[in-house]
This record gives structure tokens, sequence and C-alpha cells, in this order.
């Protein structure tokens, strides 16, 4: 069981540059979300789903896209790159509203230059 | 801005020991989680405790919740060095999405 996977784990991009971060789960859950962790900020929400074709904005969704087509799948856009972008990204996934435990994938470590 | 705060924000102690840390929150929640962090790594959900509990038990973990202070605390019992870790609570506000919100953690170390 893959859990939630994240792909590329590193990449590095140019300013002005847009790249989508994949992230897809085989567990059928409901729930997406993706987060940026920066230091000694903790975990700040990006965008959620709720379910496939419902998304909407989390805390720090400016310079972000995001689409649900699938359950699968919640892929996050970057459409120009900027250094404020710089993060380490996670997706997560759970469940329903009635399970709340979030399950991570490894991260992808953006670095814009 | 962000629902939880940890506290402290760094936190040392010998093996054997016992760890606390602290979240507190700023509005009613639905359910309180703590998760871990290796560094590196993916967050690992570690206890989830409900609105209306308030403690639970998971090995040497115990969580404790107390809605009228808006906090919580995980202690770790005997801790090893492989506590070694970052720890994050995350709540998820009533009426809202239950999308959990994270603090910016404690930072473990256990020194073997």
């Amino acid at each position: 069981n893959a859990g939630v996977t994240q792909t590329p784990k590193f990449q590095v991009l140019k300013t002005g540059q847009s790249m989508t971060l994949q992230c897809a789960q085989d567990m059928n859950h409901e729930y997406m979300s993706w987060y940026r962790q920066d230091p000694g900020m903790g975990l700040r929400l990006i965008h959620y789903s709720v379910g496939a074709g419902i998304t909407d904005q989390g805390e720090v969704p400016n310079g972000y896209n995001v689409s649900r087509s699938t359950t699968e799948d919640f892929p996050l856009r970057l459409l120009s790159a900027a250094p404020s972008q710089t993060s380490v990204y996670f997706c997560a996934s759970s469940p329903d509203r009635k399970t709340a435990e979030a399950f991570f994938g490894q991260g992808t470590r953006l670095t814009v230059v | 801005s962000q629902q939880g705060e940890e506290d402290p924000q760094a936190l040392s102690i010998q093996e054997g020991e016992n760890a606390t840390m602290n979240c507190s929150y700023k509005t009613s929640i639905n359910n309180l989680q703590w998760y871990r962090q290796n560094s590196g790594r993916g967050l690992v959900h570690l206890i989830l405790i409900r609105s209306n509990e308030r403690e639970k038990h998971s090995g040497r973990l115990r969580v404790t919740l107390d809605t009228s202070k808006k906090s919580s605390s995980l202690l770790i019992t005997a801790s090893r060095a492989a506590d070694t870790a970052s720890y994050f609570c995350a709540t998820d506000a009533s009426g809202g999405s239950y999308i959990p919100t994270f603090g910016r953690g404690t930072s473990l170390i256990v020194h073997p």
C-alpha cells in the first residue's frame, strides 16, 4: 500500500518558471490538502479538497492553483515561481470528516533561484 | 493565522525522562491531533482527541485536552533517543472544513 506519493522529491526552478507538484493517494480518501513548511513557521495550508471537483483556499493560496478531477490525484501548480515559494511542500489525505487523521507524503523540496 | 501554538519551541532531555509539550489554540474545535516529524520526513499521526474527551492514552503517550482553556498537552513517558523529532499539534475549527491546521511545533531532543 503506497499511501500518499509525492513527486518530485527535489526541484530547482528559475524565477518565473511554472511547474506542477504531483500528489497521488491510493486509499480512496475524500480529503486532500497541500501545505508548505518553512523554518520556524510550521505547516501552513495552501489549498484543500473535500472531494473530486471541489477545492478551496487555505491560509496561503496566492501563487498556487489546484484541481481535483479524480479522487486519487491532487496536483499543485505554481504559476510563476518566486523565491518566496522556496519551501518544502507536503501533500496529505484523510478519509473523511469523521476520520480526521491525515496521512502525509514525504514532501517535495523546492528551491526557486 | 495559525490556529495552534506549541510550547516550548525546543526541549532537551535525557533518555528515561518524561517530555511534556503544550498546545494552545484560538477557536472552538472538533478535534485536536498530535503529529511527529523526523528530520526531513513527512508527518506521522500520533493521537487524536475529540472535543468531548479530556484524556487519551496510546502506549507511552498521554494527551489531555482542556476546552475551557483552549489548550492541550502531550506527555511522552520514559523517553528514548528515538523520540527525537519535532511534534506538532493540529486542530480543525468547529463548523469548518475538518482540514487540520498546524502550529509551529516543538523540537524535542532526547540525549542517550
